[in-house]
């Protein structure tokens, strides 16, 4: 079973930053947290993913607590077309994805 | 930017006939996975393929299902006789090593008739 727990919808203007939060507070040591999003019933697309640090790239940006206990992704500047599903996954090195329900995140104009 | 192709996208098939869904990771990767999706659940893991072989497989992956790469470039997955519950979209992933992010085609929609 996925071993996070996400809001099961999220609303977010657009333009605004989104911001998605994730609990996994059984994360071990060495367990990455990764955010994948599937638009419609496209496959999953891949984000971002961390260990420890913050991290930054073209899509989003992700921030995880000192504890690890829980993660925000951001999705800085919202488009219509950031609306899907948001997965918090976490995953130990090459472990098959364990994909949760997630936040559905609607992008209202 | 390179991305893992799957094909058909999608494919009608009898009940109790055999299919084959066809995918082509992106070419430097070296694990390659199959996951499915029934309508409105839950993307589930089906098998993981590292150096020929099975790395991981679920309890869906029974002996009705089978993985090849046949050549250097594709990557098969073949139901031998569908059943109606086979019905979702499938997908491919390929990564370039078991610990880096996985890439997803985008499904192969199999209904099952």
């Amino acid at each position: 079973d996925a071993k996070t727990t996400q809001p099961t919808s999220m609303d977010c203007a657009e333009g605004r930053a989104a911001n998605l939060p994730c609990n996994h507070s059984t994360i071990s040591g060495n367990e990455y947290v990764y955010w994948y999003r599937q638009i419609h019933s496209q496959g999953p697309q891949y984000i971002i993913h961390g260990l420890k640090n913050n991290e930054t790239n073209e899509m989003a940006s992700l921030i995880i607590t000192e504890d690890r206990k829980s993660s925000t992704l951001i999705l800085p500047h919202a488009t219509l077309r950031d609306t899907a599903v948001y997965y918090c996954i976490v995953r130990l090195g090459a472990q098959k994805l364990v994909f949760g329900q997630g936040t559905r995140l609607t992008i209202n104009p | 930017e390179p991305e893992v192709t799957q094909t058909p996208s999608h494919q009608v098939t009898q009940m109790g006939q055999e299919v084959i869904l066809r995918c082509v990771p992106i070419s430097n990767h070296l694990y390659f996975y199959w996951y499915r999706q029934i309508l409105g659940q839950k993307v589930e893991f089906l098998v993981s393929f590292y150096n020929n072989e099975i790395s991981e497989k679920s309890e869906i992956f029974d002996d009705q299902f089978s993985v090849e790469r046949p050549d250097g470039s594709n990557f098969t997955l073949k139901i031998r006789s569908t059943k109606l519950e086979d019905s979702a979209m499938y997908f491919c992933a390929s990564s370039y090593r078991g610990r880096t992010e996985a890439f997803f085609g985008q499904g192969t929609r199999l209904t099952v008739v």
